[in-house]
């Protein structure tokens, strides 16, 4: 079985500052991993993913994420915090062949002026 | 370029009501299709997907049903609304022989309001 735990429901940063996103997967074997950003009353937006390729994926919008498999994490990250950042971000996670894209909570992140 | 269009935007229904959202994908052949629902404090949940026409599989037994009547379009449906059928509800697609690496498109949304 497979899941995706996002620490921190809410996330608030001042504009400028760095922005970190937790996610950790449960996986028996290496999944792909995906980061996607939802604004109020839209659809979700692919920010970037991890394919098994680069443990380093850089995404749209200055965000980036690092794959470490010991740690079972994929964290979001982005090292200046822009106003135009605030959303609902969510991580997920599939299987090779697999139908079911499970994502996590979410996290809602603010952007202090 | 390929397109998934769902409508209604936002939509509100007394409850035993029915419902119909449609979800269509243009610019592509074959699509595998995805409902999810976006409860309030939740997150994305999997309803149904489809990987041809006629072709439905159901991810958790709820109130609500899936259709594919056409090869772009995938519709989904309640005899009768209940009041913890209200949502975010997302269409989304993948193009055929994509593999699970590619993630899913999504559309924009409708949101249902059950009263």
């Amino acid at each position: 079985a497979q899941s995706v735990t996002q620490l921190g429901s809410h996330v608030s940063v001042s504009e400028g500052a760095l922005v970190l996103l937790r996610c950790n997967y449960s996986s028996s074997v290496p999944p792909y991993l995906f980061w996607y950003v939802q604004y109020p009353n839209q659809g979700l937006q692919l920010l970037l993913k991890y394919t098994s390729a680069a443990t380093l994926v850089k995404g749209i919008n200055g965000f980036e994420a690092e794959f470490k498999k010991s740690e079972t994490s994929f964290h979001l990250t982005k090292p200046s915090a822009h106003m135009s950042d605030a959303a609902e971000y969510f991580c997920a996670v599939i299987q090779t062949g697999a139908n079911n894209l499970f994502f996590g909570t979410g996290t809602r992140l603010t952007v202090i002026p | 370029s390929q397109t998934i269009h769902q409508w209604p935007a936002t939509l509100v229904q007394p409850v035993g009501s029915p419902l119909s959202l449609e979800c269509t994908v243009e610019g592509t052949s074959n699509p595998n299709l995805y409902w999810y629902r976006q409860a309030a404090g939740r997150g994305l949940q999997l309803l149904f997907y489809s990987v041809g026409i006629g072709q439905i599989s159901s991810e958790v037994p709820q109130n609500l049903s899936a259709s594919r009547p056409q090869d772009r379009q995938f519709i989904l449906s309640s005899k009768k609304l209940l009041l913890s059928d209200s949502g975010f509800y997302l269409c989304a697609w993948r193009a055929p022989g994509q593999g699970s690496n590619y993630g899913y498109t999504f559309g924009s949304g409708t949101r249902l309001t059950v009263v």
